[in-house]
């Protein structure tokens, strides 16, 4: 399994764009790159997902390198129901499964 | 819109007691999941199924943690006898079938308290 490691916290101001890495430097070829967004007390929800270069829809966009060893999940203009927990995930889809849950990067905005 | 649905949400038990966690996951989702989410970590994947059939089950704690999903469509978690190092947030999943990518829709959780 690849092992990701990303930034426990961030903070960010309303309206600022923010952006947060993941690296991933064993990830094999199969591997998909998927980010999850948690709120307190909630599941985990599914933001976004990509294989390779840049992939955008209406929450946000993942830029993935051509060495595909880290990816960036970028939200455009934060606001303050953007304040959670965000994981990067890197596994295989043909499995279903064996996507690792870590830490985390919990986001703070502030007004 | 479909969700997973999951039931009790709240759950206060004792140690050594026996509890049960439920979890309907969306219509036509093959493969479903079980996750354990203690306070402050991320979700840890207990059991997978794919239909009615266990798919991984390696941190499945299997002397006091059981699941089925005998139909192959709602699921069980089930402990006994629980012991205070459980109280955590139980998370079901499920992800539908075919796709070239995996998106897994969460329920809202139990969360477990272990007196």
């Amino acid at each position: 399994l690849a092992k990701t490691t990303q930034p426990i916290s961030m903070d960010s101001y309303e309206g600022q764009e923010v952006n947060i890495t993941c690296s991933h430097n064993n990830i094999a070829t199969n591997d998909y790159i998927t980010w999850y967004q948690q709120f307190p007390s909630q599941g985990p929800r599914f933001i976004i997902q990509g294989y390779k270069t840049k992939v955008t829809n209406e929450v946000a966009s993942l830029f993935i390198p051509a060495d595909r060893k880290s990816s960036t999940l970028s939200l455009p203009r934060v606001s303050l129901s953007d304040t959670a927990v965000y994981y990067c995930l890197v596994g295989d889809p043909r499995y279903g499964q064996n996507f690792v849950f870590g830490p985390g990067t919990r986001l703070s905005v502030l007004p | 819109e479909a969700e997973v649905a999951q039931s009790p949400r709240y759950k206060i038990t004792e140690k050594s007691q026996a509890v049960a966690f439920w979890c309907d996951p969306i219509s036509g989702h093959a493969t479903l999941y079980w996750y354990r989410q203690i306070l402050g970590q991320g979700p840890e994947l207990l059991v997978q199924f794919q239909d009615e059939s266990v798919v991984d089950d390696s941190q499945l704690p299997k002397d006091r943690f059981s699941a089925e999903r005998l139909k192959g469509v709602d699921s069980t978690l089930k402990i006994q006898p629980a012991e205070l190092g459980d109280s955590a947030m139980y998370l079901c999943a499920s992800s539908p079938p075919g796709t070239s990518y995996n998106e897994q829709f969460f329920g809202p959780g139990t969360r477990l308290t272990v007196l």
